[in-house]
């Protein structure tokens, strides 16, 4: 049974426009959001993270929501580029579980100039 | 240093090798992790080292066995490995606290023959 779900295996958008890639929690233990950048052969690049008592953190053009109660976060970029194209993992934790990540199946972005 | 330094890169390893996998980090990090990642696929934990002490074992075959000799550097020993243990071997490490992120390595390449 996947904890963590990314419904989206990819997502193609304009440059300079929004992107937003979803996320999907089951396990309501999860207190602490990350979400991961990851190309081809290389390791994840932690982008962004957010705690459960928060529903927003904002880093740049990188901001993630936290819906708790629908046991949903988004990640939005603002303005999308070419270099932005990469596979994004939405990873979840809980406190009591020796910081181990739980990983969604990771959406591929295509930002297209 | 941010950073989480794998070696090597690729490994070609015959099912009668062994071989070992290194990782090393000198940001005081006190948990280290070994995930596995197949093509398309998100990374799947293997172990988990909390102060150089195995915490979690996520029902890994034998023929993987995991080695933290100090608080900076994590090995994986590999024998008798399968073809279908060939896939993108990652490292990360995490401070022992609430919230941390993950920094993981670029990954070591394995492929078995």
């Amino acid at each position: 049974d996947q904890q963590v779900k990314q419904n989206s295996p990819s997502l193609s958008v304009q440059e300079g426009r929004i992107s937003i890639l979803n996320c999907d929690y089951t396990n309501s233990m999860f207190d602490y959001f990350l979400w991961y950048k990851k190309y081809p052969a290389e390791g994840p690049t932690f982008l962004i993270s957010i705690s459960s008592i928060k529903d927003k953190n904002e880093d740049g053009r990188f901001t993630v929501f936290l819906n708790k109660s629908a046991k949903h976060l988004s990640l939005h970029i603002v303005p999308s580029q070419p270099g932005d194209s990469a596979v994004y993992f939405c990873a979840a934790k809980t406190n009591n579980a020796g910081n181990m990540l739980t990983f969604g199946g990771g959406t591929r972005l295509m930002v297209k100039p | 240093d941010t950073e989480v330094t794998q070696t090597p890169k690729h490994l070609v390893m015959g099912m009668t090798n062994k071989k070992s996998l290194k990782c090393e980090q000198h940001m005081g990090h006190r948990a280290m992790y070994w995930y596995k990642q197949k093509a398309k696929k998100p990374p799947e934990l293997m172990f988990v080292y909390s102060y150089e002490k195995l915490s979690i074992n996520e029902s890994v075959p034998s023929r993987f066995s995991p080695e933290c000799p100090n608080s900076s550097l994590l090995n994986l020993h590999l024998h008798a490995l399968q073809p279908e243990d060939s896939a993108l071997y990652l490292c990360a490490s995490s401070l022992r606290d609430i919230g941390s992120r993950a920094f993981f390595g670029q990954g070591t390449r394995l492929t078995v023959v």
